[in-house]
């Protein structure tokens, strides 16, 4: 069975200021995790995904995310926050079912990225 | 660029009555995946399929049916519409080789 956790249900930042965003994964096979960013009335937006290449993985908008197996986790950064970040962040992870060509993601609860002037 | 349509972005039915959300694809993607997204649950599968009519539960099924008899196609039906399905919808398609492309989704109000 996979999961994540999404530790923080809401991240406040100053304009300019790094941001993090924490996630931790549970999986039973080699997952794939991604990141998928949602703007108020939007639809969803994958900007980065892992899938067991280079453990230091960059998206789109500046932000990248470190695969880190020994501690089953996989935190999205950027090192300047701009106004236009602000959204609900889902972390996502998935394992190729066994025997098939198919597969299922699995969401964490989101964070929502708040981006004060 | 892959396109996943859903029919319609917002949609209110009554208590009892049944509803059929519909979902397509147009990238011949032999998976495609129903999930509802709640505020402060993120988003919960409720049935996928890897194949035309083959079907798998998800981790919420109860209250839901699906369709799929092209493969182009995947249809969400709520069997008797209740108040606690009240949700955002989304559809989505993925090749066998990976990449989910979500629809913009399907705002059902159940009163």
């Amino acid at each position: 069975a996979q999961s994540v956790t999404q530790l923080d249900s809401h991240v406040s930042v100053s304009e300019g200021t790094p941001v993090l965003l924490r996630c931790n994964y549970s999986s039973s096979y080699s997952p794939s995790l991604f990141w998928y960013v949602q703007h108020p009335n939007k639809g969803l937006q994958l900007l980065l995904k892992y899938t067991s290449a280079a453990t230091l993985v960059k998206g789109i908008n500046g932000f990248e995310a470190e695969f880190k197996k020994s501690e089953t986790s996989f935190h999205l950064t950027k090192p300047s926050a701009h106004m236009s970040d602000a959204a609900e962040y889902f972390c996502v992870v998935s394992d190729w079912r066994s025997g098939g060509s198919n597969y299922k993601l699995t969401f964490g609860k989101g964070t929502l990225l708040t981006v004060n002037p | 660029d892959v396109k996943v349509t859903q029919s319609s972005r917002y949609l209110v039915k009554r208590t009892g009555e049944k509803v059929f959300l519909e979902c397509v694809q147009d990238m011949d993607h032999e998976n495609m995946f129903w999930y509802r997204q709640d505020p402060g649950l993120g988003l919960r599968l409720i049935y996928f399929s890897y194949d035309v009519k083959m079907k798998e539960k998800g981790d919420i099924p109860e209250g839901y049916s699906v369709s799929r008899e092209k493969k182009e196609r995947f249809s969400l039906i709520l069997e008797s519409a209740s108040t606690n399905q009240t949700s955002m919808y989304l559809c989505a398609s993925t090749p066998a080789a990976g990449g989910y492309t979500f629809g913009s989704g399907t705002r059902l109000t159940v009163v």
